[in-house]
């Protein structure tokens, strides 16, 4: 079974930092890109980064440029993002998602990450 | 940046009736690269069209995905308890993924 599984959610104050993991099993982790999307009662869904088999090519929406960096260690089947200068806009939950055919094609069970101080 | 609209944003129908979804893109993406999701409450998005108009593994053939361009229709055949739900679509374009804001399909 193709399975994707989050951690690394929580509670941060304006500013700070956090990271988020993700761990693939059930498929050849190397073979496909990877991509987080978030979710928020006001926006709805989000993508918000992806990141290609090898890591060599990495893609953000405008919002989390310069902010949020997409990374992954395919020895542990693991994709990271590490979150930094977080804000309110910013508190969501943040789903692993397996992109095939241009469509997030599996996702993770969600990850909460809650920015307030 | 392409944006999408979905409509309507409620469709209230009765079981085993037929639901038409639109979504109409502000731009033509990559090559039909349109996608349909399906959520339920508490539960993360379940793919269910992908292109256009290719099912995805395990989808129902009540699930159908149509249309090209600029405008594009999820259609469930006849609507069985558990396909109420809110629906998204998606699509590619420019190294961007981008997704509508949602159809919620209630019981009449």
């Amino acid at each position: 079974e193709v399975q994707l599984v989050e951690s690394g959610g929580g509670l941060v104050q304006p500013g700070g930092s956090l990271r988020l993991s993700c761990v693939g099993s059930g498929f050849i982790f190397n073979a496909d890109w990877i991509s987080w999307v978030r979710q928020t009662p006001g926006k709805g869904l989000e993508w918000v980064a992806n990141i290609k088999q090898s890591g060599s090519e990495k893609y953000y929406v405008d919002a989390v440029k310069g902010r949020f960096t997409v990374s992954r260690d395919n020895a542990k089947n693991s994709v990271y993002l590490q979150l930094n200068s977080l804000r309110a806009a910013d508190t969501a939950i943040y789903y692993c998602v397996r992109l095939k055919w241009f469509a997030f094609e599996t996702w993770g069970q969600g990850t909460m990450v809650t920015v307030s101080s | 940046e392409i944006v999408l609209t979905q409509s309507p944003g409620t469709l209230s129908l009765s079981p085993g009736e037929r639901a038409t979804l639109s979504c109409r893109a502000s731009q033509s993406g990559s090559s039909n690269y349109l996608a349909w999701y399906q959520q339920k409450p508490g539960q993360a998005p379940r793919l269910l069209i992908y292109g256009a108009s290719n099912r995805a593994t395990g989808i129902p053939d009540r699930f159908s995905g149509s249309g090209s361009g600029t405008d594009f229709t999820l259609t469930i055949s006849r609507l069985e308890p558990e396909d109420f739900a809110v629906y998204y679509c998606q699509q590619y374009g420019s190294s961007l993924w981008t997704f509508g804001q949602g159809t919620k399909v209630e019981i009449k």
